[in-house]
């Protein structure tokens, strides 16, 4: 499976201010996500990072509040803009496994707190 | 009816017991299916996919019914290390698309 690296691993933030989470793969990749895991919760996607093109958003999630940036095929960045507490969560990006496999594998998380 | 359902647990079993997980999916059209473990504060990683014929790997089992739309996770011989919370993980559209994941099976493997 690929390295995935994410930085920072974790922060705390105050209210109203952004942060920018970094997601880096050992190895092309066509597709990236980015995923939340609220506390005690299961992970829900936020978005796909499409190389070369805007990411594809889920319901519920807009660019705004999310922006993400896909400039290569083994880098991506999602932004979490004007934070709240409610936006304290883990922030995980996956890519996809082997070819024809459909698996996904994760980067480690990066543990967001706002204050 | 949620995508993914799954018991939440907590399962407490004592060392070398036997347990299963279950899962049903609403979307009968899936085409992948897998089973993810999340340590404490960790990523979840995959620990296997599932397959229509049923798979094994070691003490673990994973099991695929399509008309049920079923899907369940064996373990044998409970080790301590085995303690974790397992995601039960579907594909609706296949290929390289997003997942849709459980909300996870606590499970504890008692000394």
């Amino acid at each position: 499976s690929a390295v995935i690296s994410q930085k920072p691993s974790r922060d705390i933030c105050q209210r109203g201010t952004s942060l920018t989470i970094q997601c880096q793969v050992d190895s092309q990749v066509t597709m990236m996500f980015w995923y939340r895991q609220q506390p005690g919760q299961s992970l829900t996607l936020i978005a796909t990072a499409n190389q070369g093109s805007e990411a594809t958003y889920e319901s519920g999630f807009v660019i705004d509040k999310f922006p993400i940036s896909r400039p290569n095929l083994t880098f991506s960045t999602l932004t979490v803009s004007n934070m709240s507490p409610e936006d304290s969560s883990i922030y995980l990006c996956s890519v996809e496994g082997r070819q024809g496999r459909n698996e996904q594998f994760f980067g480690p998380g990066t543990r967001l707190t706002v204050l | 009816r949620k995508e993914v359902e799954q018991d939440p647990g907590p399962f407490n079993v004592p060392e070398g017991a036997t347990v299963a997980f279950n899962c049903t999916y609403s979307n009968s059209a899936s085409q992948s299916f897998f089973w993810y473990r999340q340590d404490c504060r960790k990523e979840p990683k995959l620990l296997m996919s599932v397959y229509s014929s049923g798979n094994e790997d070691g003490r673990f089992t994973a099991q695929l019914n399509r008309a049920s739309q079923y899907i369940s996770l064996l373990i044998r011989d409970s080790k301590l290390s085995d303690s974790a919370t397992y995601l039960c993980v579907v594909n609706p559209l296949g290929g390289n698309t997003p997942l849709v994941f459980g909300k996870g099976t606590r499970f504890s493997v008692i000394a």
